[in-house]
Formats: structure tokens, sequence, C-alpha cells
């Protein structure tokens, strides 16, 4: 069964730590894409990757940082956790089709204390 | 710009009544259109999908069809069940992005089923 993969559920962390969320999927999925999930805000992009190594920024990207060594990885980066990042991070990949879809992963809930 | 707008929620049913959830669309051309479900405590998981004008997408009992005259991709389900409580997004492509396959997303809609 195809997937995508976040190394966390549930994430605890506390206020000006380096954050790092995994995700991997086994698609050879050419684009992946960041969100976070905030209630009344809905789906928001922060970052995506159209190939190894590419990355763009998405429509909230202040606070982030994304790397994409290897085409089955994209991790997240919250250079130094603030509790307004606290939110469910959601993980997605696709190809490079605008009629495909995404994948999605099961998504992280982060608390920053 | 490209866009989709769907009913507020949350929308609470009885279990086995009719569901409707609306879905219009402001596009460039005619491209794809989807319908995600996300449980509680998931991520999203694309429930339909059609890929062009009069398509119709089904899946698990729920169906919708792309209908460019009212630029409409209505979600339907004959029965519900307790187990579709959950948000629906209605999405499309976004334009412009050949390399990276963008997708817009509604606010979503929640719903709850009643036993």
């Amino acid at each position: 069964d195809v997937k995508v993969t976040q190394s966390s559920r549930y994430l605890v962390k506390r206020t000006g730590e380096k954050v790092f969320l995994e995700c991997v999927q086994d698609m050879d999925h050419e684009n992946m894409f960041w969100y976070r999930q905030d209630p009344g805000l809905g789906l928001r992009l922060i970052y995506f990757s159209y190939d190894v190594k590419m990355k763009e920024k998405g429509d909230i990207p202040e606070g982030y940082s994304v790397s994409r060594e290897k085409k089955e990885r994209f991790s997240l980066i919250l250079e130094s956790a603030s509790t307004n990042q606290t939110s469910m991070y959601l993980c997605a990949s696709s190809l490079p089709d605008r009629g495909y879809g995404y994948t999605f992963g099961s998504g992280t809930r982060l608390t920053v204390v | 710009g490209d866009s989709v707008t769907q009913m507020e929620g949350p929308v609470t049913l009885s279990e086995e009544a009719f569901l409707t959830i609306n879905c219009t669309y402001t596009a460039t051309g005619y491209p794809s259109l989807f319908w995600y479900v996300q449980y509680p405590g998931e991520g999203l998981q694309l429930l339909l999908k059609a890929t062009k004008a009069d398509d119709k997408g089904s899946n698990k009992g729920f169906e919708a069809t792309y209908r460019k005259e009212t630029t409409s991709f209505h979600l339907e389900k004959g029965s519900v069940q307790v187990s579709d409580s959950a948000v629906y997004f209605c999405a499309l492509p976004a334009p412009g992005y050949s390399s990276a396959s963008k997708i817009i997303f509604g606010s979503g809609t929640r719903l709850s089923i009643r036993p």
C-alpha cells in the first residue's frame, strides 16, 4: 500500500528549540508539500518541492525552512519554535500532473510550550 | 483567480439521511476537481475526483458530478452513516504551475452524523 509517512503523530517542544518534522513517501513522487492546518484558517501551504534540492515558498514560509536531499524525503524545519507555530502539520506528495491529486500523511500535531 | 467555495458547516444529519455538500468553483479552463475527506485526528484522503466536464466521480457511496454549466461539483450520498462523520474539502489544481501540482482547497465542511 503506497503511503506518505510522517515521523511523529504528536510532538511537544519548547519555545526556541529547533524542530525537525520528517516526511517520507514511497511512491517515487516528484512533488512534495508541507501544510499547516488551524481551526478557522483551513490548510495553508508553507513550502513545496518539485524536485530533489528544489524548493519554493508557499503562502506562509516565515519561520520555516525545508530540506529535500533525497526524492523520497522532505523535511520541515522550525528554526526557533514559537507558540504560534502550535498546529497540525500535514505532508503530501504528488506527481507533476494537475489531475493526479495529493496523497497525504497522517499529520503531526505539534505543540510548542 | 481560481478558487473553490463550499458550504459552511457544521452539517448535522441523522443516520440514513441524504447528504449534499455544495461546492462551486472559479477556474481557468476545465481542471480536474477533487473531494478530500479528513477523519478526526487524521490527514486528508482523496475521496473522489473527476477529470472533465460531465464526469461523475464516486467512492464509498459518495458521488459528485462535474457540471461546467453551473461550475459546481456537489458531493452527495444517499444514506449516511455515523462513520461518515468527518471534514470534507472540495479542491482543484492551481493554475500556471507546470512543475508542481499545487492544489487549491476549500475551507472544509464538517459533517456530523447522529445515530
